[in-house]
C-alpha cells in the first residue's frame, strides 16, 4: 500500500458524460500527479499541483481538468466523454514540487467509457 | 520534445537467467531515472531510481545504470525469479527552473520468467 487512495476503483459511464475521479495524496505530500494509462499510448503525464497550485501541464485534452484543495486531495474532471478516454488513471504523489522526487503511486481509476 | 524509448516490448528468460531492459531519453536536461513494476492490474511501483550525478546503483538483484553521454540507462536484475514477471518501465524527468516531477514513461517491458 502505497498510502495514496483513489476513488471510485471503477466507473463505466457512457459517451458524452462527464465524470469526476478522486484522489488523497500520502501524508505530508504537497504534489499530486495525474497520469492516463491507456493500451496503445502507455503512461501518459496529464497533469501536476503543488500545494494548491498548478505545476506542470502534460498532454492533457482540454474537455479534462483538475484541480488540488486546500487539504490538498485533488480531483480530476473529465468532460464530454469519448470512447478513447477509456483507460486507467492514475494519481500519484511526492513530498515536493518534484524534482528528483519518487512518486508514489494510487491504485487507480478504471474508466470504462461505452 | 521529451521522449523515452525502451526495448524490448517483451523479454522471456527463464528462471536464474538475468534480464536487462534499456532505455534511451531526448532531453539532456534529464536528471532522475525511476523504474517502475507494474503487475496485471495493479498500480506502478517503484523498484529503484538513479539521478544523474550517480553512474550505477544496486539494490540486491536489481541494478540501474546510466550513462549520460550517449542519454542511456538500463535495467538489470539477476537470478530471476517467476514473482518477477511484470511489466517495467523506464521514465525521466528533469529538475531546472521549473522544479516538476514530470515523468516521461517508456512504452514498458513485459517481462516473462519461465520456472
Amino acid at each position: 500500500d502505497s498510502g495514496v487512495t483513489q476513488t471510485p476503483k471503477h466507473l463505466i459511464t457512457a459517451t458524452g458524460q462527464r465524470v469526476t475521479l478522486r484522489c488523497s495524496p500520502r501524508s505530508g505530500d504537497l504534489s499530486v500527479y495525474w497520469y492516463q494509462q491507456s493500451l496503445d499510448q502507455g503512461l501518459q503525464f496529464l497533469i501536476q499541483y503543488y500545494n494548491g497550485e498548478e505545476r506542470a501541464k502534460g498532454n492533457i485534452l482540454e474537455r479534462f481538468s483538475a484541480q488540488q484543495f486546500p487539504d490538498l486531495h485533488s480531483e480530476l474532471n473529465l468532460s464530454s466523454l469519448e470512447l478513447g478516454d477509456s483507460a486507467l488513471y492514475f494519481c500519484a504523489s511526492s513530498v515536493g514540487p518534484g524534482a528528483q522526487e519518487t512518486q508514489y503511486f494510487g491504485p487507480g481509476t478504471r474508466l470504462l467509457v461505452l | 520534445g521529451e521522449n523515452v524509448e525502451q526495448h524490448p516490448s517483451t523479454l522471456s528468460v527463464q528462471e536464474g537467467d538475468s534480464a536487462v531492459i534499456k532505455c534511451t531519453y531526448s532531453d539532456s536536461a534529464s536528471n532522475y531515472f525511476p523504474w517502475y513494476k507494474q503487475e496485471l492490474g495493479k498500480r506502478p511501483q517503484l523498484i529503484i531510481d538513479i539521478r544523474s550525478n550517480v553512474g550505477e546503483k544496486k539494490d540486491q538483484r536489481i541494478a540501474v545504470t546510466l550513462n549520460k553521454t550517449a542519454k542511456h540507462f538500463s535495467l538489470h536484475i539477476t537470478e530471476t525469479q517467476p514473482e518477477d514477471s511484470a511489466v517495467y518501465f523506464c521514465a525521466a524527468s528533469k529538475g531546472g527552473s521549473g522544479n516538476t516531477g514530470k515523468l516521461i514513461f517508456g512504452q514498458g517491458t513485459t517481462l516473462q520468467v519461465k520456472p
